[in-house]
């Protein structure tokens, strides 16, 4: 079945230093994949999203690109900020009939000031 | 409306009680999503609504489960009989559109906290 696969935390990192979450995927067909992000106390918001092979998403500084020959949507910044400290989760969606998302566990990033 | 909103934001009940959670989509949006986010599970889809009907609802977890959504709107999550092993937050999220036109963004409401005592 479908699945995501993302780098376990937490991440510890000190301001301005460069971030990369791995995130991998198993998936039939073509899937949509996403970044999400849950600030502390607050909601799940979309980060970032890439819908076909090659496309690169990116918001806030932050980007991944759609590898399907390595079935990965890494998430890279190069100069991190205490406001970016948050959980962040890669996810899928099939692009036909099935509209669920499946998440990753979710990878906890700290940023020292 | 301006996001998805739930209702209510905590709730804390005995084992063996029922619960009602609530949400509200974003105006305007026909398909409507509930997950659950528990400690050591992540997030895991429960069941999505196409306007009033629920074409997936593979997820959810047993028979005590069940949500319905009247008016294309609000839906309603019903647990019965609640379990300590229920105790999540429990997100709603909706889109513009079901997947037949490619795939909507979701936006995700703030949860419902649920502990189960």
């Amino acid at each position: 079945g479908n699945s995501v696969t993302q780098m376990e935390g937490p991440v510890t990192l000190s301001e301005e230093a460069f971030l990369t979450i791995n995130c991998t995927y198993t998936a039939t067909g073509y899937p949509s994949l996403f970044w999400y992000v849950q600030y502390p106390g607050e909601g799940l918001q979309l980060l970032l999203k890439a819908t076909k092979a090659d496309d690169k998403g990116s918001n806030k500084g932050f980007e991944a690109t759609y590898r399907k020959e390595t079935t990965s949507f890494h998430l890279e910044k190069g100069s991190v900020q205490v406001s970016d400290s948050a959980v962040y989760f890669c996810a899928l969606s099939q692009d036909s009939s099935a509209s669920k998302i499946i998440f990753g566990s979710g990878t906890r990033l700290s940023i020292r000031p | 409306g301006a996001g998805v909103s739930q209702s209510p934001s905590n709730k804390v009940t005995e084992k063996g009680k029922d619960v009602e959670l609530r949400c509200d989509p974003i105006s305007g949006h026909t398909a409507l999503y509930w997950y659950r986010q528990s400690l050591g599970q992540g997030l895991e889809f429960l069941i999505y609504f196409q306007g009033n009907s629920a074409p997936d609802k593979s997820g959810l977890p047993s028979d005590r489960f069940s949500a319905e959504r009247t008016g294309g709107s609000v839906s309603t999550l019903t647990i019965q009989r609640t379990q300590q092993e229920d105790s999540a937050v429990y997100l709603c999220a909706s889109s513009l559109d079901g997947p037949s036109g490619g795939q909507e963004t979701q936006y995700f409401g703030p949860g419902t906290r649920l502990l189960v005592l």
